[in-house]
C-alpha cells in the first residue's frame, strides 16, 4: 500500500519568507503526485500535479514542487509567501489500487 | 463550466440511520472518487467508480458502498450509522481513473447524533 508523509504539521511564517514544505511518500511502482490545498472555509483546490517529464513542476500562484525519485520525495516551495497563502496543504500521491492517498496536511500560517 | 456539485451541503442523522450522498461530477469526467475527511484521519480513500464499475476500494467497512449511474453521478451510501461516521464526505471526479487531476467538490458535512 502506498503512504504519504507530511513534515511539517503546522508551520508560522512571515509575509514576504521562502516556503518549503516537505512530503516523502513510499510506493515502488509508477507513481503521480500531488499537492492540493484547501483555504479556509473552501474545497480542495489543485495546486500542481507531477505525472512525467521534468522532475520541476510549476502551479498556481507562485508554487513549485520538485520530484526527487531517489529520495521518494517532491516538496513544495514558495520564494515568498502571502498572507493570503494561509491554508492547509496535502501531499497526495497515485499508482496503485488506493485512490489518492493523503498526507495528514500542513496547516500554513502567514503573518503579516 | 460547472464544478463537482454534491448535495446535501450538511446533513444530521440519527445512530443506526443510513444516509445517501450525491456526487455531480464535471461534465465530461467519467471517474467520481469518495473520500472522508476528519480532524483525526484526515483525507481517506472510499472508493472510486469508472463507467458505472467500482475500481478502487478503500479500507472501509461493507456499510458503505457507492455506485455510479450511465449520466457518471455518484451515490454513496452509509447504512448503520456510528458516532464515528461524522466527517465531511468529498467527492472528485477526474477524465479517468489516473487521475488528470482530481477536481473536488465542496463536500457534505454529515453529523451522527
Amino acid at each position: 500500500a502506498q503512504s504519504v508523509s507530511q513534515h511539517n504539521h503546522h508551520v508560522i511564517l512571515s509575509e514576504a519568507a521562502s516556503l518549503e514544505l516537505g512530503c516523502n511518500y513510499s510506493y515502488g511502482g509508477t507513481v503521480n503526485l500531488f499537492w492540493y490545498v484547501q483555504y479556509p472555509g473552501q474545497h480542495l483546490q489543485l495546486l500542481l500535479k507531477y505525472f512525467s517529464g521534468d522532475p520541476l513542476v510549476k502551479g498556481i500562484k507562485g508554487f513549485e514542487a520538485e520530484f526527487i525519485k531517489s529520495k521518494f520525495s517532491f516538496n513544495l516551495r514558495k520564494p515568498s509567501v502571502q498572507w493570503s497563502d494561509t491554508a492547509e496543504y496535502f501531499c497526495a500521491v497515485s499508482g496503485g489500487a488506493d485512490g489518492l492517498t493523503f498526507g495528514k496536511g500542513t496547516h500554513l500560517i502567514i503573518q503579516p | 463550466k460547472a464544478g463537482v456539485t454534491q448535495t446535501p451541503r450538511y446533513l444530521i442523522k440519527t445512530r443506526g440511520q443510513q444516509v445517501t450522498l450525491s456526487c455531480s461530477p464535471i461534465s465530461g469526467h467519467r471517474s467520481v472518487s469518495w473520500y472522508q475527511q476528519t480532524p483525526g484521519q484526515g483525507l481517506q480513500f472510499l472508493f472510486e467508480y469508472f463507467s458505472e464499475t467500482q475500481r478502487n476500494k478503500g479500507n472501509f467497512p461493507g456499510r458503505f458502498s457507492g455506485r455510479q449511474f450511465s449520466n457518471s453521478r455518484s451515490e454513496m451510501n452509509v447504512s448503520t450509522l456510528e458516532l464515528g461516521d461524522s466527517a465531511l464526505y468529498l467527492c472528485a471526479s477526474s477524465l479517468d481513473t489516473e487521475g488528470f487531476g482530481y477536481t473536488f467538490g465542496s463536500g457534505t458535512r454529515l453529523t451522527v447524533v
